[in-house]
């Protein structure tokens, strides 16, 4: 399809890892980002990966990156209470400059 | 440095009346973007500038909406007319260049009454 896909909600308990996955569209997609968003505020860059990786770690956050299947996932381990958030996925399309085009946002519930 | 500033926050206005939003991206930053996102939706484009290019429009849902980046710096996105369905939070974002990670401002809440 055209969009960007991740499922909306995800909970888990404090302590816990939280995989997000997504599944962007264009096989050509340059640059593949997550972005964190807390209420009331902008969108914060967490982490990306280009798409010549299949993986990259930055402290509790993992990006897995599997291009045949257009598959992205971001793990966060032992998750806190303070990574309660909205999680978004992006894709630079290889064909479009500039813009970036984001799923709908997965809702991260952290529960003590 | 400072990161991409938006004004103001919020702005309740009534429907049919005009409204200027403001952005002023990173120092150095070449790309500006505009997104909305709306209750429960995901992130809208709206327009794309880069440099001195003619900007991507193709996001702009009405001849009601437009926007200007002057000096190639500031943005300023104007809603002429507005509905209650304009109501959104619209977000300003900039890029070192059009490869570069997006880093979003705040974001304005656009109330329409």
């Amino acid at each position: 399809g055209e969009d960007v896909e991740q499922s909306l909600f995800l909970s888990v308990r404090e302590g816990d890892s939280s995989v997000i996955n997504c599944t962007y569209t264009d096989s050509s997609s340059t640059y593949l980002y997550w972005y964190k968003q807390e209420p009331g505020a902008g969108l914060q860059l967490l982490t990306y990966i280009f798409s010549n990786m299949d993986m990259k770690q930055d402290q509790r956050l993992t990006v897995l990156l599997n291009k045949k299947d257009k598959h992205l996932s971001l793990r966060i381990a032992d998750t806190q209470t303070g990574d309660s958030a909205i999680y978004f996925c992006a894709e630079h399309r290889g064909s479009t400059l500039g813009r970036l085009y984001f799923g709908r946002g997965t809702q991260l519930t952290v529960w003590p | 440095g400072a990161g991409v500033s938006q004004s103001p926050s919020n702005k309740v206005t009534e429907k049919g009346k005009d409204v200027e939003l403001r952005c002023d991206p990173i120092s150095g930053h070449t790309a500006l973007y505009w997104y909305r996102q709306s209750l429960g939706q995901g992130l809208e484009f709206l327009i794309y500038f880069q440099g001195n290019s003619a900007p991507d429009k193709s996001g702009l849902p009405s001849d009601r909406f437009s926007a200007e980046r002057t000096g190639g710096s500031v943005s300023t996105l104007t809603i002429q007319r507005t509905q209650q369905e304009d109501s959104a939070v619209y977000l300003c974002a900039s890029s070192f260049d059009s490869r570069s990670p997006l880093h979003f401002g705040n974001g304005t809440r656009l109330t329409v009454t």
